[in-house]
């Protein structure tokens, strides 16, 4: 069954802990993004990777941080210094060519203990 | 900002009716695309314009790109109550293959 696993669906979080979020796929996409919802708003970019071994800041990445070490994977740790990190988290995949739609996971929301 | 601002916040109708939102964005786009999402879930991808194109159908859908006035609209045709959702447009910029989402517009379909 195709699509992306994101884990856990809730998290919370204590004071000046850094807490990693799961992003995994096997739609064999290049591309993997992360993005942040905050209620009632739309998304906003955090850090996005198009290949394995390299990725780059988003609009919001400050208090974040990735790695890209294989394609199916693209965890995103939150840390102590992204002051304010209650949100909704969105993972997406897409084949990186020419603005071709993104497949979304389904999520992992956030808050602060 | 690059992302597109859509219009209206919040509209709720009865089932049945035609819902349509707007898109509007800033800057010359390589592509236009409609998401959807459900509460407290991901989102999917309804829809995609390219920037040459200036009406699109999906089954119940029907797009529109206006690149003159930098807008889209979303109409959704005879809708349901499990259209009920929140809707998202997102522009697409091919050099930085990268995209800005709008705010949404939360949609109500009353049974």
């Amino acid at each position: 069954d195709g699509g992306i696993t994101q884990s856990p669906k809730y998290l919370f979080r204590k004071e000046g802990q850094n807490v990693t979020l799961s992003c995994e796929q096997n739609l064999n996409h290049d591309a993997m993004y992360w993005y942040r919802q905050d209620p009632g708003q739309g998304l906003r970019l955090i850090y996005y990777s198009q290949i394995v071994n390299d990725f780059q800041k988003g609009d919001i990445a400050e208090g974040y941080s990735v790695s890209r070490e294989k394609k199916e994977s693209f965890p995103l740790t939150v840390t102590s210094a992204q002051k304010n990190p209650t949100a909704f988290y969105l993972c997406a995949t897409g084949s990186g060519q020419g603005g071709q739609p993104q497949h979304f996971g389904d999520g992992t929301r956030l808050s602060i203990l | 900002s690059q992302q597109g601002e859509e219009d209206p916040q919040a509209l709720s109708i009865q089932e049945g009716e035609n819902a349509t939102m707007n898109c509007s964005y800033k800057t010359s786009i390589n592509n236009l695309q409609w998401y959807r999402q459900n509460s407290g879930r991901g989102l999917v991808h309804l829809i995609l314009i390219r920037s040459n194109e200036r009406e699109k159908h999906s089954g119940r859908l029907r797009v529109t790109l206006d690149t003159s006035k930098k807008s889209s609209s979303l109409l959704i045709t005879a809708s349901r109550a499990a259209d009920t959702a929140s809707y998202f447009c997102a522009t697409a910029y091919t050099l930085f293959n990268k995209f800005y989402f709008g705010s949404g517009t939360k949609l109500n379909v009353k049974p």
